[in-house]
């Protein structure tokens, strides 16, 4: 099955910094890649995702790069804010047929004042 | 609203003690699944369905079962909990449609077995 490694565990930043979470996959046949935010106290929120079609996507502040070829994939997020705090987690899922997501472990992102 | 929601967010039970945890979505999703997130091990899938009637293992099953008589409710039944099932627990659901899709979480369930 899919496995899913993110790094780092944890993650501090200084407010107007960026900061940037690794994701690596092993299955060749996933071609879905999604970021989920958990604020304290909530379940996860999709806050952005790439196809395996894409390499590069943006939305305001967070972007996510994708690399087939080496099996990676990453989220960006520029000029963090004290509310960008949270745990986030990268996952990655195969196409039609199965929709099943594989989470990695997740990073605790910590944007200090 | 759009929404999953669960109940109860948080319980605190015996061992031996059935339960059940509920699960509903108001978003006409087919697929929905149930998920543990434990310290330093992230999210792992316990059941998923596909559409009613249609359950599947997923990577962690073991003392848990679900059923999918509606499409909307998706419960989570723990017939005989043990204190390692003791844990954070998910409820997600998504829309199937040749891609995969967003995937909406409810708010959580935290449970405590004692």
């Amino acid at each position: 099955g899919e496995n899913v490694e993110q790094h780092p565990s944890t993650l501090s930043v200084q407010e107007g910094d960026s900061a940037v979470i690794k994701c690596t996959y092993s299955d060749s046949a996933s071609n879905y890649f999604p970021w989920y935010k958990q604020e304290l106290g909530k379940g996860p929120q999709l806050i952005i995702d790439i196809r395996s079609n894409v390499g590069e996507k943006k939305d305001q502040r967070i972007a996510v790069t994708l690399n087939k070829t080496a099996k990676h994939f990453s989220l960006h997020i520029t000029e963090t804010q004290p509310e960008d705090s949270a745990v986030y987690f990268c996952a990655a899922g195969s196409g039609a047929g199965s929709y099943q997501l594989t989470f990695g472990k997740g990073t605790k992102l910590s944007v200090i004042p | 609203e759009a929404q999953v929601t669960q109940n109860p967010r948080y319980l605190i039970t015996v061992t031996g003690k059935k339960l059940t945890v509920t699960c509903s979505q108001n978003m006409n999703h087919e697929y929905m699944s149930w998920y543990r997130q434990d310290p330093g091990l992230g999210l792992r899938q316990i059941y998923y369905s596909m559409n009613v009637e249609a359950t599947d293992k997923g990577d962690v099953p073991e003392g848990y079962k679900v059923s999918r008589k509606e499409k909307r409710n998706f419960p989570l039944i723990l017939e005989s909990p043990s204190p390692n099932q003791t844990s954070l627990y998910f409820c997600a659901s998504s829309l199937i449609g040749g891609l995969n899709t967003e995937a909406f979480f409810g708010q959580g369930t935290r449970l405590t077995v004692v």
